[in-house]
């Protein structure tokens, strides 16, 4: 199946500064992206829609002046954790669509923030 | 999308199958069923997905109700590296999101 990777797979930052995540879709090409954050022992859930070329679309109770979005290609999306507080630690997912309908998630990457 | 319900746990001996249950009542008529799972630490991973036929492909078998309100994931063979929490989710076909519920958590032993 197509290979979604993300990048850095954990970070430790200390609180008030931002922290950016990189999602690329290695194989193949994504117009769509999709985030999740997944707090301990929780599901997972949407935090925003990544579209390439215009606006991301976040989902009710994300603050998009706080977790900005850029679908800069159709192969990267990135999501910038700004002012990081310890309650935004996390374990940050994103995934992209397949030809199948079927959605490839990336590795993750755990945000620590001290 | 439709709600599905799941039970929380399920335990299976390595090399036996494993077959996970999900209720989906309220399913629409264009609603698919798909399976994921989450690896501790890991992202999900898709496994199969289906409308109304039974689907098999290399990692499991995916059975659903001729009424559509239930279907069952089978793992024939499960193995160690099958331990995950297993998702079942019901949505429209398409590049819509998503929507995770709490899953089972499969624990497969020696």
């Amino acid at each position: 199946g197509a290979v979604v990777s993300q990048h850095p797979s954990r970070v430790i930052c200390k609180s008030g500064t931002s922290v950016k995540i990189e999602c690329r879709s290695l194989d193949f090409q994504a117009t769509t992206m999709f985030w999740y954050r997944q707090f301990p022992k929780k599901s997972l859930m949407l935090m925003a829609t990544s579209n390439e070329g215009s606006k991301a679309t976040y989902e009710q109770g994300v603050e998009k002046d706080k977790f900005l979005i850029n679908h800069a290609s159709l192969t990267l999306s990135t999501l910038t954790v700004t002012s990081a507080h310890p309650e935004d630690s996390s374990f940050y997912i994103c995934s992209a669509p397949g030809t199948m309908d079927e959605q490839f998630f990336g590795p993750g990457t755990r945000l620590t923030v001290l | 999308d439709a709600k599905t319900t799941q039970p929380p746990s399920m335990d299976c001996a390595e090399g036996r199958a494993a077959n996970l249950p999900c209720n989906h009542s309220t399913i629409s008529g264009n609603e698919y069923v798909y399976w994921y799972r989450q690896i501790h630490s890991q992202g999900p991973q898709y496994i199969i997905h289906g409308l109304k036929n039974n689907e098999t492909n290399e990692m499991a078998s995916l059975i659903i109700t001729e009424d559509r309100k239930s279907s069952t994931l089978i793992l024939p063979h499960a193995t160690l590296r099958d331990t995950a929490v297993y998702y079942c989710i019901v949505r429209v076909s398409g590049y819509s999101t998503l929507t995770f519920g709490k899953g089972t958590m499969l624990l497969v032993s020696p």
